[in-house]
């Protein structure tokens, strides 16, 4: 299986700052790679889907980027409501979910 | 509008089989797959399995001899069952739209494992 490698696991930033999460695969995903967004106690949300497509009604702040192995979720414009766990799963072969990256609000 | 919501027992003894149930509105089953994701309590997301529109099913190689899900086109349903639980199985189980994308989700139903 492909294993998910999210880093930094916790991340605290300020409002309007520039956040960048990364998601690595153990062996290239052709660019089937999804991000979504759980807040806490919600069901997660879709917001990035095969790299960088954003999902219908997701705020452009959002974007996604990434080739090969190597995946990043960029936030431009951190607000408020941002805060959530933001998982990557990978669709190239066997689903597999990475560990997510906390984002707090300093 | 689309929407998705799974139903079943709060609380399966250790050994026992879990059923639930996902009931759709708004999408067909003919035409949309339907998924199931858990998450134990304060951890990651585990993809279970997938129904496709075509009636086909692939599941994680991890329990996929503990899993079946299957459904019922004309109630809308697509129903998971999971045997042999063990504690490690407490977790919210949810369904989700679409094989590889899960672009719409159930509110999700906790299952806690326990004598």
């Amino acid at each position: 299986d492909i294993q998910m490698t999210q880093s930094p696991s916790v991340l605290s930033a300020s409002v309007g700052d520039r956040v960048t999460l990364n998601c690595k695969a153990s062996q290239n995903i052709n660019k089937y790679l999804n991000w979504y967004q759980q807040k806490l106690g919600e069901a997660p949300k879709l917001l990035i889907y095969n790299t960088n497509n954003l999902q219908t009604g997701i705020p452009s702040r959002f974007s996604g980027s990434g080739s090969g192995t190597d995946y990043t979720l960029t936030i431009s414009s951190l607000q408020p409501e941002d805060v959530a766990t933001y998982f990557c799963f990978q669709h190239n072969s066997w689903p597999t979910f990475g560990s997510g990256t906390k984002l707090e609000i300093k | 509008q689309v929407q998705l919501k799974e139903s079943g027992p709060g609380l399966v003894q250790p050994s026992q089989t879990l059923s639930l149930t996902c009931t759709v509105s708004g999408l067909s089953l003919t035409s949309n797959s339907v998924s199931w994701i858990r998450q134990p309590p304060g951890k990651g997301l585990e993809w279970m399995g997938v129904i496709w529109s075509n009636g086909g099913t692939d599941y994680n190689s991890a329990i996929k001899s503990r899993l079946s899900i299957s459904r019922d086109t004309s109630k809308s349903q697509v129903f998971l069952k999971m045997n042999s639980l063990q504690t490690e199985d407490t977790a919210m189980y949810f369904c989700a739209r679409r094989g590889n994308l899960f672009d719409y989700w159930g509110q999700g139903v906790m299952v806690t494992v326990s004598s």
